[in-house]
């Protein structure tokens, strides 16, 4: 089972948006809605955002918001703030012998 | 407060073994299943397994399928994570995560790490 695909960063302006891809196959992304996404600050531990495609836990700011779309899970931070600045992870759920598999991971930076 | 505690890591020459532990507090223990995930030095996240509230059900990536192994201890509100036949490839950061809600994968709850190097 090979890591979903990520794009290795993606930047913004404060107050703008960014759109984080995450690319799997028909085993994975495109077969479950059971994608979720994970802050990671550095020297901390993942911070679930978003599960089941669209859901945020309690807590998480709703300028943080996923959607999907065949193969490929995307997650967008609107009105970004220097806070936001962090490691992006998506995972989902799969058919294959390993039952769950992380994205290869996008660096945001707030410009 | 929910809260994880891991230890057990360190350094381990090529074809050792450790063992993993992971305390819990804060939770019914026994309501949630528990994973186990990685992080190699400056690298991505990677699931390693899965164990179910009970214990028995259990679930491995198959980088380390034949070689770790998952248990949980309910009253003493513990994870475990056997590690065999390690290899420089083991070498991470190793975190365990309680289960979301009822279900065994996706994660709420993480604790800080444990550092498994795996050198000779």
């Amino acid at each position: 089972q090979s890591a979903l695909t990520q794009p290795a960063s993606v930047s913004g302006s404060p107050g703008q948006s960014i759109t984080i891809s995450c690319t799997g196959t028909s085993s994975d992304v495109g077969r479950f809605n059971y994608v979720s996404w994970y802050q990671q600050r550095p020297g901390k531990a993942p911070k679930l955002m978003i599960y089941d495609v669209t859901n945020r836990p309690s807590g998480v700011s709703n300028r943080f918001s996923g959607s999907k779309s065949g193969n490929t899970a995307s997650l967008t931070i609107s009105g970004l703030q220097p806070e936001d600045e962090a490691d992006y992870y998506c995972s989902s759920y799969t058919s294959t012998s390993t039952p769950y598999v992380f994205g290869t991971g996008t660096k945001v930076t707030v410009l | 407060e929910v809260q994880f505690l891991e230890s057990g890591g360190g350094l381990v020459q090529p074809g050792g073994s450790l063992r993993l532990s992971c305390v819990a507090s804060g939770l019914t223990f026994s309501s949630y299943a528990m994973s186990w995930v990685r992080q190699a030095p400056g690298k991505g996240l990677e699931w390693v397994s899965v164990i179910s509230g009970s214990g028995a059900s259990t679930y491995y990536a198959d980088s380390v399928k034949g070689r770790f192994t998952i248990s949980r201890d309910n009253f003493k509100n513990t994870l475990y994570l056997q590690m065999n036949s390690l290899r420089a490839e083991d070498t991470a950061l190793y975190y365990c995560a309680k289960g979301l809600d009822y279900r065994l994968l996706d994660y709420d709850y993480w604790g800080q790490g444990t550092l498994v190097t795996v050198s000779s």
